[in-house]
């Protein structure tokens, strides 16, 4: 159980287009989601979080209008990277936990790694 | 701030006993989390300390000391597929987590 799936596994795009990721809880319902960054040899980042409903809460220095979360559903989240330029090239990993609040584990998706050319 | 502090790398033997050691200060503690995260995949969970002492699952185990602010991963007969970065987080007190900046352990035959 507790399955967390990313689509697409991986993306090319042109400098300049938006792409957008899905993140998807297979077998639970997920009423928080985060969208993390990774960029090669360091550690995770914290984009935002997000609660099903509502506006995601976006971490310092990430900007909202750049990157759109949605989470529409209890088992949907997308995070759309509008205008990408070669700096947004990275790993992108969601994760999903079942409860709102408290010590959670949080499940993660396999990542999307996108490069922008 | 909050930091959580860990080894970059480690070397170890197949077949050997190593433990990677994560020291935290955070505002805040609801639980500490290892995750095993081998090149180009994400990670995947390993164990939750909440408690001091220590907890053993199979070849890992994990110890807690809360008020050292100290943890340790302990993995036992080490085999070639423990290769990967080991991952230390902490949930804070807004139960977001703080995580490491991952140790590479590197297993040689």
């Amino acid at each position: 159980g507790a399955v967390v799936s990313q689509h697409p596994s991986w993306v090319i795009c042109k400098s300049g287009t938006s792409v957008k990721i899905e993140c998807r809880s297979l077998d639970f319902q997920a009423t928080t989601m985060f969208w993390y960054r990774q960029f090669p040899k360091q550690s995770l980042m914290l984009m935002a979080t997000s609660n099903e409903g509502s506006k995601a809460t976006y971490e310092q220095g990430v900007e909202k209008d750049k990157f759109l979360i949605n989470h529409a559903s209890l088992t949907l989240s997308t995070l759309t990277v509008t205008s990408a330029h070669p700096e947004d090239s990275s790993f992108y990993i969601c994760s999903a936990s079942p409860l709102a609040g408290g010590p959670n584990e949080q499940f993660f998706g396999p990542g999307t790694r996108l490069t922008v050319l | 701030g909050q930091n959580i502090d860990q080894p970059t790398e480690m070397t170890a033997t197949e077949g050997a006993i190593v433990q990677i050691n994560c020291t935290y200060q955070t505002s805040g503690f609801n639980g500490l989390f290892w995750y095993q995260q081998h090149a180009g995949e994400a990670p995947t969970f390993l164990s939750y300390n909440v408690l001091d002492g220590l907890e053993e699952k199979g070849r890992f185990s994990s110890f807690l000391s809360r008020s050292k602010g100290y943890s340790y991963l302990l993995l036992k007969e080490l085999q070639m597929k423990d290769s990967a970065s080991y991952l230390c987080a902490v949930m804070d007190s807004n139960y977001q987590l703080i995580w490491g900046a991952g140790t590479k352990l590197i297993i040689k035959p």
